[in-house]
Protein backbone atom coordinates (compact mmCIF):
# COMPACT_ATOMS: atom_id res chain seq x y z
CA UNK A 1 0.00 0.00 0.00
CA UNK A 2 0.93 4.09 0.40
CA UNK A 3 3.97 5.09 2.64
CA UNK A 4 3.84 8.22 4.37
CA UNK A 5 3.54 11.08 1.96
CA UNK A 6 4.89 14.46 2.22
CA UNK A 7 4.38 17.37 0.40
CA UNK A 8 6.47 19.85 -1.25
CA UNK A 9 9.28 18.18 -1.76
CA UNK A 10 11.28 20.86 -1.46
CA UNK A 11 10.70 24.53 -0.51
CA UNK A 12 12.71 27.49 -0.57
CA UNK A 13 11.45 30.87 0.91
CA UNK A 14 12.30 34.13 2.02
CA UNK A 15 13.22 34.89 5.57
CA UNK A 16 9.80 36.14 7.42
CA UNK A 17 7.48 34.46 4.86
CA UNK A 18 5.14 31.66 6.20
CA UNK A 19 5.76 28.06 4.79
CA UNK A 20 3.45 25.20 4.86
CA UNK A 21 4.37 21.72 5.42
CA UNK A 22 1.87 18.72 4.49
CA UNK A 23 1.45 15.12 5.68
CA UNK A 24 -0.46 12.18 4.45
CA UNK A 25 -0.36 8.97 6.93
CA UNK A 26 -0.56 5.78 6.29
CA UNK A 27 -4.09 4.78 6.04
CA UNK A 28 -5.02 4.07 9.24
CA UNK A 29 -2.55 4.72 11.21
CA UNK A 30 -3.40 6.84 13.99
CA UNK A 31 0.06 8.18 15.54
CA UNK A 32 1.35 11.02 13.92
CA UNK A 33 4.91 12.62 14.29
CA UNK A 34 6.62 15.66 13.27
CA UNK A 35 10.71 15.63 13.11
CA UNK A 36 13.24 17.98 11.73
CA UNK A 37 16.74 16.98 10.87
CA UNK A 38 19.52 20.01 10.58
CA UNK A 39 22.65 19.33 8.50
CA UNK A 40 25.04 16.92 10.61
CA UNK A 41 22.20 16.25 13.54
CA UNK A 42 20.08 13.54 14.39
CA UNK A 43 16.21 14.13 14.19
CA UNK A 44 14.71 15.82 16.71
CA UNK A 45 11.15 15.54 17.95
CA UNK A 46 8.44 18.17 17.17
CA UNK A 47 4.48 17.06 17.64
CA UNK A 48 3.09 14.06 18.04
CA UNK A 49 -0.75 13.38 17.20
CA UNK A 50 -2.72 9.84 18.61
CA UNK A 51 -6.12 10.27 17.88
CA UNK A 52 -8.56 12.63 19.55
CA UNK A 53 -6.03 13.28 21.93
CA UNK A 54 -4.32 16.52 22.52
CA UNK A 55 -1.39 16.71 20.75
CA UNK A 56 2.11 17.04 22.36
CA UNK A 57 3.58 19.85 21.40
CA UNK A 58 6.76 19.89 23.74
CA UNK A 59 9.17 19.76 20.88
CA UNK A 60 8.15 22.67 18.86
CA UNK A 61 10.80 25.16 19.44
CA UNK A 62 9.07 28.58 19.33
CA UNK A 63 5.85 29.84 19.21
CA UNK A 64 6.11 30.25 15.17
CA UNK A 65 5.94 26.75 14.84
CA UNK A 66 2.64 25.21 14.70
CA UNK A 67 0.43 21.98 13.41
CA UNK A 68 -2.69 20.70 13.08
CA UNK A 69 -4.22 17.34 12.03
CA UNK A 70 -7.73 17.13 10.67
CA UNK A 71 -10.12 14.72 10.44
CA UNK A 72 -7.48 11.95 12.16
CA UNK A 73 -5.85 12.00 9.29
CA UNK A 74 -3.64 14.57 6.87
CA UNK A 75 -1.09 17.10 8.79
CA UNK A 76 -0.01 20.37 8.25
CA UNK A 77 3.17 21.90 10.18
CA UNK A 78 2.70 26.14 9.84
CA UNK A 79 6.57 27.40 10.16
CA UNK A 80 5.48 31.49 10.39
CA UNK A 81 7.91 34.60 9.86
CA UNK A 82 10.81 31.73 8.83
CA UNK A 83 14.15 32.54 9.86
CA UNK A 84 17.58 30.75 8.57
CA UNK A 85 18.02 28.58 11.03
CA UNK A 86 14.66 26.71 10.35
CA UNK A 87 16.12 25.26 7.16
CA UNK A 88 16.30 21.91 7.61
CA UNK A 89 14.29 18.70 6.36
CA UNK A 90 11.08 17.86 8.18
CA UNK A 91 10.05 14.63 8.55
CA UNK A 92 6.43 13.07 8.82
CA UNK A 93 5.97 9.72 10.35
CA UNK A 94 2.78 7.45 11.15
CA UNK A 95 2.50 4.42 13.10
CA UNK A 96 -1.15 1.65 13.89
CA UNK A 97 -2.41 2.53 17.44
CA UNK A 98 -1.80 -1.47 17.80
CA UNK A 99 1.99 -0.85 16.77
CA UNK A 100 3.05 2.15 17.75
CA UNK A 101 6.93 1.19 18.41
CA UNK A 102 7.44 0.82 14.57
CA UNK A 103 7.50 4.77 13.00
CA UNK A 104 6.61 4.92 9.28
CA UNK A 105 8.60 8.03 7.21
CA UNK A 106 7.88 10.02 4.77
CA UNK A 107 10.55 11.39 2.41
CA UNK A 108 10.70 14.70 3.87
CA UNK A 109 10.17 18.23 3.00
CA UNK A 110 13.43 20.15 2.78
CA UNK A 111 12.98 23.55 3.93
CA UNK A 112 15.53 26.49 2.77
CA UNK A 113 15.47 29.46 4.00
CA UNK A 114 17.04 32.76 2.23
CA UNK B 1 21.73 16.90 29.63
CA UNK B 2 20.48 13.91 28.03
CA UNK B 3 23.18 12.84 25.02
CA UNK B 4 22.93 10.09 22.41
CA UNK B 5 26.24 9.59 20.52
CA UNK B 6 27.03 7.46 17.54
CA UNK B 7 30.70 6.32 16.96
CA UNK B 8 32.36 8.34 13.85
CA UNK B 9 30.82 10.22 11.35
CA UNK B 10 32.01 7.53 8.50
CA UNK B 11 32.67 4.23 8.22
CA UNK B 12 34.55 2.62 5.46
CA UNK B 13 34.52 -1.03 4.72
CA UNK B 14 35.45 -3.84 2.45
CA UNK B 15 32.39 -5.99 1.09
CA UNK B 16 32.21 -9.40 3.20
CA UNK B 17 33.87 -7.27 6.18
CA UNK B 18 31.38 -6.86 9.29
CA UNK B 19 30.45 -3.34 9.82
CA UNK B 20 30.04 -2.71 13.54
CA UNK B 21 28.19 0.92 14.98
CA UNK B 22 28.11 2.03 18.54
CA UNK B 23 25.15 4.18 20.09
CA UNK B 24 25.95 5.17 23.77
CA UNK B 25 23.26 7.35 25.75
CA UNK B 26 24.00 9.09 28.74
CA UNK B 27 21.21 10.46 31.56
CA UNK B 28 18.37 8.37 29.57
CA UNK B 29 16.79 5.34 30.97
CA UNK B 30 15.14 3.92 27.65
CA UNK B 31 12.13 1.44 27.43
CA UNK B 32 13.69 0.10 23.81
CA UNK B 33 16.26 1.19 21.48
CA UNK B 34 15.51 1.17 17.52
CA UNK B 35 17.93 1.07 14.54
CA UNK B 36 16.90 2.43 11.05
CA UNK B 37 18.50 3.04 7.83
CA UNK B 38 18.50 6.27 6.14
CA UNK B 39 19.45 6.50 2.45
CA UNK B 40 20.21 9.93 0.90
CA UNK B 41 16.81 12.12 0.20
CA UNK B 42 14.75 9.36 1.90
CA UNK B 43 12.93 9.07 5.24
CA UNK B 44 14.22 6.93 8.02
CA UNK B 45 13.64 3.06 7.52
CA UNK B 46 13.11 1.10 10.83
CA UNK B 47 15.17 -1.80 10.89
CA UNK B 48 15.04 -3.86 14.41
CA UNK B 49 14.18 -3.20 17.89
CA UNK B 50 15.31 -4.48 21.02
CA UNK B 51 13.98 -3.85 24.32
CA UNK B 52 15.86 -2.80 27.89
CA UNK B 53 15.64 -6.30 28.98
CA UNK B 54 16.90 -8.14 25.57
CA UNK B 55 20.64 -8.56 25.23
CA UNK B 56 20.60 -9.61 21.55
CA UNK B 57 17.92 -9.27 18.62
CA UNK B 58 18.85 -10.73 14.86
CA UNK B 59 17.43 -9.87 11.65
CA UNK B 60 18.96 -11.87 8.89
CA UNK B 61 22.90 -10.62 8.53
CA UNK B 62 22.03 -7.63 10.90
CA UNK B 63 22.99 -8.19 15.00
CA UNK B 64 22.01 -5.71 17.35
CA UNK B 65 23.09 -5.53 21.16
CA UNK B 66 21.87 -3.42 24.32
CA UNK B 67 23.81 -3.16 27.60
CA UNK B 68 21.93 -0.85 30.13
CA UNK B 69 24.92 -1.23 32.50
CA UNK B 70 27.09 0.09 29.72
CA UNK B 71 24.71 2.53 27.91
CA UNK B 72 25.33 1.43 24.95
CA UNK B 73 24.26 -0.42 21.78
CA UNK B 74 25.43 -2.03 19.14
CA UNK B 75 24.85 -2.33 15.43
CA UNK B 76 26.57 -5.18 13.41
CA UNK B 77 26.46 -5.10 9.45
CA UNK B 78 27.65 -8.97 8.63
CA UNK B 79 28.91 -10.11 5.18
CA UNK B 80 28.62 -6.45 4.11
CA UNK B 81 27.71 -5.78 1.01
CA UNK B 82 27.70 -1.99 -1.32
CA UNK B 83 23.60 -1.99 -0.94
CA UNK B 84 24.49 -1.87 2.79
CA UNK B 85 26.01 1.76 2.00
CA UNK B 86 23.86 4.64 4.14
CA UNK B 87 23.09 6.40 7.15
CA UNK B 88 22.33 4.26 10.26
CA UNK B 89 20.59 5.93 12.93
CA UNK B 90 19.77 4.85 16.37
CA UNK B 91 17.29 6.08 18.44
CA UNK B 92 16.09 5.59 21.84
CA UNK B 93 12.47 5.61 23.57
CA UNK B 94 11.79 6.14 27.26
CA UNK B 95 9.18 3.96 29.03
CA UNK B 96 5.24 5.34 28.45
CA UNK B 97 6.20 7.41 25.75
CA UNK B 98 6.40 6.78 21.54
CA UNK B 99 8.99 10.27 20.77
CA UNK B 100 11.96 8.83 19.42
CA UNK B 101 15.32 10.42 20.38
CA UNK B 102 18.04 9.71 17.90
CA UNK B 103 21.43 10.28 17.21
CA UNK B 104 22.96 11.99 14.66
CA UNK B 105 23.54 8.83 12.67
CA UNK B 106 27.07 6.97 11.24
CA UNK B 107 27.51 6.69 7.49
CA UNK B 108 28.61 3.55 6.37
CA UNK B 109 30.42 2.88 2.84
CA UNK B 110 30.83 -0.82 1.44
CA UNK B 111 33.91 -0.79 -0.91
CA UNK B 112 33.39 -3.49 -3.78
Amino acid sequence: GAGVSQSPSNKVTEKGKDVELRCDPISGHTALYWYRQSLGQGLEFLIYFQGNSAPDKSGLPSDRFSAERTGGSVSTLTIQRTQQEDSAVYLCASSPRNSQETQYFGPGTRLLVL
Amino acid sequence: SQKIEQNSEALNIQEGKTATLTCNYTNYSPAYLQWYRQDPGRGPVFLLLIRENEKEKRKERLKVTFDTTLKQSLFHITASQPADSATYLCALVRSNDYKLSFGAGTTVTVRA
